[in-house]
């Protein structure tokens, strides 16, 4: 079975310039997770989404970041425009609660450099 | 406001020895607690996780303990093996309202099993 799926997988770009990234939850789940993890902060949520819908976004740390799920099989972070101090590790993960269970699954990730 | 602190950023054992591996939490709402190991360049993957009606779980090499009056929990691994070296993160979740409840990760803790 294919698991969490996130592109690209690395990702530099310039001060001021727009990025998008990219996941494919696993096929059944019904919940996509955003993360991004510092050296500082470690592991924060910065979104989430039930059935396509963004339940909390208070994580989302400015007006920069916006993040999207059209469909279920498919979520973007955007981020506009790009500074260096979002340079981290951006994770998608995804779970079904109809199992009961708390249990998230995670993509490899997206380590975005921000110059 | 962490709520989820690992205080030990690394933690180094010999192989064979027990590895144990601390996490402290600070919201009395949290009912499920969960242990992720991550490799460098993969996502986090579920190790094992434990009910707040529990006070043990174990899973071959890996035990979780729970101590609800002094919020804290532990993660035990008997023997350690060198495949063991990562990052161990405790992560926590509140009551499961019915739909996907979201996780607060700790900082993570470093374990090298050493030859």
């Amino acid at each position: 079975d294919a698991g969490v799926i996130q592109s690209p997988r690395h990702e530099v770009t310039e001060m001021g310039q727009e990025v998008t990234l990219r996941c494919k939850p696993i096929s059944g789940h019904n919940s996509l997770f955003w993360y991004r993890q510092t050296m500082m902060r470690g592991l924060e949520l910065l979104i989430y989404f039930n059935n396509n819908v963004p339940i909390d976004d208070s994580g989302m740390p400015e007006d920069r970041f916006s993040a999207k799920m059209p469909n279920a099989s498919f979520s973007t972070l955007k981020i506009q425009p790009s500074e260096p101090r979002d340079s981290a590790v951006y994770f998608c993960a995804s779970s079904s609660w109809d199992r009961s269970s708390y249990e998230q699954y995670f993509g490899p990730g997206t380590r975005l450099t921000v110059t | 406001d962490q709520q989820v602190k690992q205080n030990s950023p690394s933690l180094s054992v010999q192989e064979g020895r027990i590895s144990i591996l601390n996490c402290d939490y600070t919201n009395s709402m949290f009912d499920y607690f969960l242990w992720y190991k991550k490799y460098p360049a993969e996502g986090p993957t579920f190790l094992i996780s434990i009910s707040s009606i529990k006070d043990k779980n174990e899973d071959g090499r890996f035990t979780v303990f729970l101590n609800k009056s002094a919020k804290h929990l532990s993660l035990h691994i008997v023997p350690s093996q060198p495949g063991d070296s990562a990052v161990y993160f405790c992560a926590a979740s509140g009551i499961n309202t019915g739909t996907a409840s979201k996780l607060t990760f700790g900082t993570g803790t470093r374990l090298q099993v050493t030859l």
